[in-house]
């Protein structure tokens, strides 16, 4: 069970395309899910919490213009990159949870390279 | 503010050795408690939690961990690893009932 299931997992694409990433909750409904970035050897950066139905609330820094973030459904959040550039080339991470205090389970994260 | 400490950065042990992954949080609270797995390229699995109760938790794949308050420690141990248990390995700490804070991460290593 909690399995969350995380799309594309690797994309290449020019500088200045936008790049949608979704994440899903597939036997579980997510009251809330998480987007990360990671880099190289490094801990997981949270970049976002997204409740179904609200405004995402990002961390301090991460653009909100920059990194969308849409949350329609109890199963579905989905982080798009738009107008990417090669800094944001990085390993995208999403999570989910049934509801506070519980586990965050992780999808398999998404491997975005900019060229 | 709340946050984890994981001294080690990289650990190396033979296969069959017993294990023990450090970790420290600091968090004014009754913290909640997370041990995940990281392989490389891949996202994160979880081992085991700590919510209350019992302070010894035991995990999946023959892990086990143990809460000290006195310590602010939550150590992740296995009696005898395997070259699978090559990996990235996180400890996590509750902040409220919103997010969860990572540590730095240790980085296991098995010796043939």
């Amino acid at each position: 069970g909690a399995v969350v299931s995380q799309h594309p997992s690797w994309v290449i694409c020019k500088s200045g395309t936008s790049v949608k990433i979704e994440c899903r909750s597939l036997d579980f409904q997510a009251t809330t899910m998480f987007w990360y970035r990671q880099f190289p050897k490094q801990s997981l950066m949270l970049m976002a919490t997204s409740n179904e139905g609200s405004k995402a609330t990002y961390e301090q820094g991460v653009e909100k213009d920059k990194f969308l973030i849409n949350h329609a459904s109890l199963t579905l959040s989905t982080l798009t990159v738009t107008s990417a550039h090669p800094e944001d080339s990085s390993f995208y991470i999403c999570s989910a949870r049934t509801g506070e205090y519980q586990p965050q389970h992780f999808g398999d994260g998404t491997r975005l390279s900019i060229l | 503010a709340q946050s984890v400490t994981q001294p080690d950065i990289h650990i190396t042990v033979s296969e069959g050795a017993s294990l023990e992954l450090r970790c420290n949080y600091s968090y004014g609270a009754t913290p909640y408690l997370f041990w995940y797995v990281q392989s490389p390229g891949q996202g994160l699995q979880l081992l085991l939690k700590y919510f209350s109760g019992d302070t010894l938790v035991q995990g999946i794949k023959g892990f086990e961990a143990e809460f000290k308050r006195s310590q602010s420690s939550f150590n992740l141990r296995k009696p005898s690893v395997h070259w699978s248990d090559a990996a990235e390995y996180f400890c996590a700490v509750g902040a409220g009932a919103s997010k969860i804070i990572f540590g730095s991460g240790t980085r296991l290593s098995i010796r043939p």
